[in-house]
Parts: C-alpha cells; sequence; structure tokens
C-alpha cells in the first residue's frame, strides 16, 4: 500500500515570496491533516479536513496560510507571504476517519516537506 | 500552560540501561493516549498506545495516572537502536492529535 505522498521535499525561498505544498493521503483515508514542526518543538496541527470539508482550522494563520481538500483526495497548503518563522517541515497525515485516528494506530504521516525562509 | 508537557531532554543513558520519560497534560477530557518516536529528520510513528492499565510492548512500558494527568514511558535494555525523540500525544476527545514538544533520548555505546 503507498504510503502519504508529499511534495516537494525541501524548499527555499525568500520571505515574502509564496510557497504551495501538495498531499496525496492514502488511498480510501477521508480525513487529513496539516502539521508544522518546528525544530526542537512537535508538531502542531494546522488544519483537518473530512473528505472535502474542514473539520479544524483553529490555529491555522490564515491571513497567511490557506489549504484546501477540493475533490476530497489530495490537498494543498499554501503560505503567501511567507515569514522567517516559517521555517519549519509541514508533515501531511491521513486516516480513515476521525474515530479511528482517535485511536491513533491508523495515522500515518508522509515524509514531509521542509521549507526554510531566507 | 501547554496542552501536553514533556522535559526535552537529552537523555544520555549507556546500552543497557533503563530509561523513563514523563509527559502531563492538561486537558482532563482527554480521552487517547500514545508515544510516538520520531527519528532525526523522518516523520512521528506510532511506538504504542497506552491505557489506563498500563501495557507492555517487549522492553517498552506505558502507563497513564489520569487523576494526575500524567503518562509515563519506560525502556528497559536499551539499545542504540531506540536513540530518537519521543513525542507524548493526547487526544482530546473527537479532535485530532495533539502532541508535546517531544524528549531527546541518545543511547551511547
Amino acid at each position: 500500500e503507498a504510503g502519504v505522498a508529499q511534495s516537494p521535499r525541501y524548499k527555499i525561498i525568500e520571505k515574502r515570496q509564496s510557497v504551495a505544498f501538495w498531499c496525496n493521503p492514502i488511498s480510501g483515508h477521508a480525513t487529513l491533516y496539516w502539521y508544522q514542526q518546528i525544530l526542537g518543538q512537535g508538531p502542531k496541527l494546522l488544519i483537518q479536513f473530512q473528505n472535502n470539508g474542514v473539520v479544524d482550522d483553529s490555529q491555522l494563520p490564515k491571513d497567511r496560510f490557506s489549504a484546501e481538500r477540493l475533490k476530497g483526495v489530495d490537498s494543498t497548503l499554501k503560505i503567501q507571504p511567507a515569514k522567517l518563522e516559517d521555517s519549519a517541515v509541514y508533515l501531511c497525515a491521513s486516516s480513515r476517519t476521525v474515530t479511528e485516528s482517535s485511536s491513533g494506530n491508523t495515522i500515518y504521516f508522509g515524509e514531509g516537506s521542509w521549507l526554510t525562509v531566507v | 500552560r501547554k496542552e501536553v508537557e514533556q522535559d526535552p531532554g537529552p537523555f544520555n543513558v549507556p546500552e543497557g540501561a533503563t530509561v523513563a520519560f514523563n509527559c502531563t497534560y492538561s486537558n482532563s477530557a482527554s480521552q487517547s493516549f500514545f508515544w510516538y518516536r520520531q527519528d532525526c529528520r523522518k516523520e512521528p510513528k506510532l511506538l504504542m498506545s497506552v491505557y489506563s492499565s498500563g501495557n507492555e510492548d517487549g522492553r517498552f512500558t506505558a502507563q497513564l495516572n489520569r487523576a494526575s494527568q500524567y503518562i509515563s514511558l519506560l525502556i528497559r535494555d536499551s539499545k542504540l537502536s531506540d536513540s530518537a525523540t519521543y513525542l507524548c500525544v493526547v487526544n482530546p476527545g473527537r479532535r485530532a492529535l495533539t502532541f508535546g514538544s517531544g524528549t531527546r533520548l541518545q543511547v551511547q555505546p
């Protein structure tokens, strides 16, 4: 079974530029998450989708971050304009359902997209 | 106060040692608890779930104290391959997992 796919793996941009990350979850997984992990910290949830609807985006900095999952499959996370403090790994994860993700053992992470803002 | 708090370490231990990590959480409504492992520059992966009765998986033992809102992980007979960051994770109801900042373990030969 193919895992969660993310691209690009690495990106370096200047502050005030824009960047987009793409995620393709495991086939059949209805729930998709974007987490931000700053060096030395744990992953922090940015947004959670159930199919093509947003379940939780309370920690998404909406003035500069946006995410969509229009067809309920793959998803894009965009940052515009980027700030230096956005340098982090952006982890996409998926699970079959929100309920199953509560059990922990069915949430799968991609390898992450590493962003450096200079 | 952070939702999940952990000692960042690092814990430097010799091979064969026993090491314990602790974690506290603030939301008393939290329903599910886990330990994840994250290797350097890799994604987090589930190590084990934590049950109220405590659970053991080989050299790893996890315990939960709901009254004190405290979770622990014990690793016996440490191996070099155990070197990683251990993330304490809680699920406060039907929401996404909330991660601690992690405790770094370095097992030395």
